[in-house]
């Protein structure tokens, strides 16, 4: 079955350090993948996707991921947290043909003044 | 160009009665997914509608239905209500099915008391 995993609920950076936010597949999900943002009591923001191509995709707001097949991983990364950062964070894959797209828990970021 | 829109913003039902939730897709996007999103759980896939059609559908029970209109607007009825079907109910929509990313509206709060 297709899968999407986040690692951790909850993570909490301080203010101008890095945000690293942990995402892996299952095999079985096509390597289309997607993260997004949730601002509380709004939808979800689409930040960057990969489909084809550079391993290595920047998205709005300073955010990057890489797609590393080998480790079935597409890792959400940021230099630098702002407070703004602040959100719920949602790794998806998949979508391909009749399959929509699959969701992981998510992850809420805090970040510390 | 509007995005995504959903109405109502919140609805509040009493258990064992219906309701009724509706999207409008981005103009020319086809495909719309519905998506429930549980305190605690995540977003779990409900439905996909292309082109009039159900393309697929989540592991929810029949009391979950919908339909796609010609204008490519979806309805979400949930019948017989309950009170763990309180959730937000986020609608998405995305110009082809499959490999393209999906653009989501502000969803629905839906409070079964």
């Amino acid at each position: 079955a297709q899968s999407v995993t986040q690692l951790g609920s909850h993570v909490s950076v301080s203010e101008g350090a890095l945000v690293l936010l942990r995402c892996n597949y299952s095999s079985s999900v096509p390597p289309y993948l997607f993260w997004y943002v949730q601002y509380p009591n709004q939808g979800l923001q689409l930040l960057l996707k990969y489909t084809t191509g550079a391993t290595l995709v920047k998205g709005i707001n300073g955010f990057e991921a890489e797609f590393k097949k080998s480790e079935t991983s597409f890792h959400l990364t940021k230099p630098s947290a702002h407070m703004s950062d602040a959100a719920e964070y949602f790794c998806a894959g998949g979508g391909l043909g009749n399959t929509p797209l699959v969701f992981g828990k998510g992850t809420r970021l805090s970040v510390i003044a | 160009e509007a995005g995504v829109t959903q109405s109502p913003t919140h609805l509040i039902k009493t258990r064992g009665q219906q309701a009724t939730l509706r999207c409008s897709p981005i103009s020319g996007h086809t495909s719309v997914y519905w998506y429930q999103q549980a305190l605690g759980l995540g977003l779990q896939f409900l439905l996909w509608y292309d082109e009039g059609e159900e393309r697929n559908r989540g592991n929810f029970p029949p009391r979950f239905s919908g339909r796609q209109f010609p204008n490519y607007s979806s309805e979400l009825n949930v019948n017989a209500l309950e009170l763990e079907d309180s959730a937000l109910y986020l609608c998405a929509s995305s110009l082809l099915p499959g490999l393209t990313e999906a653009f989501f509206g502000q969803g629905t709060r839906l409070t079964v008391v």
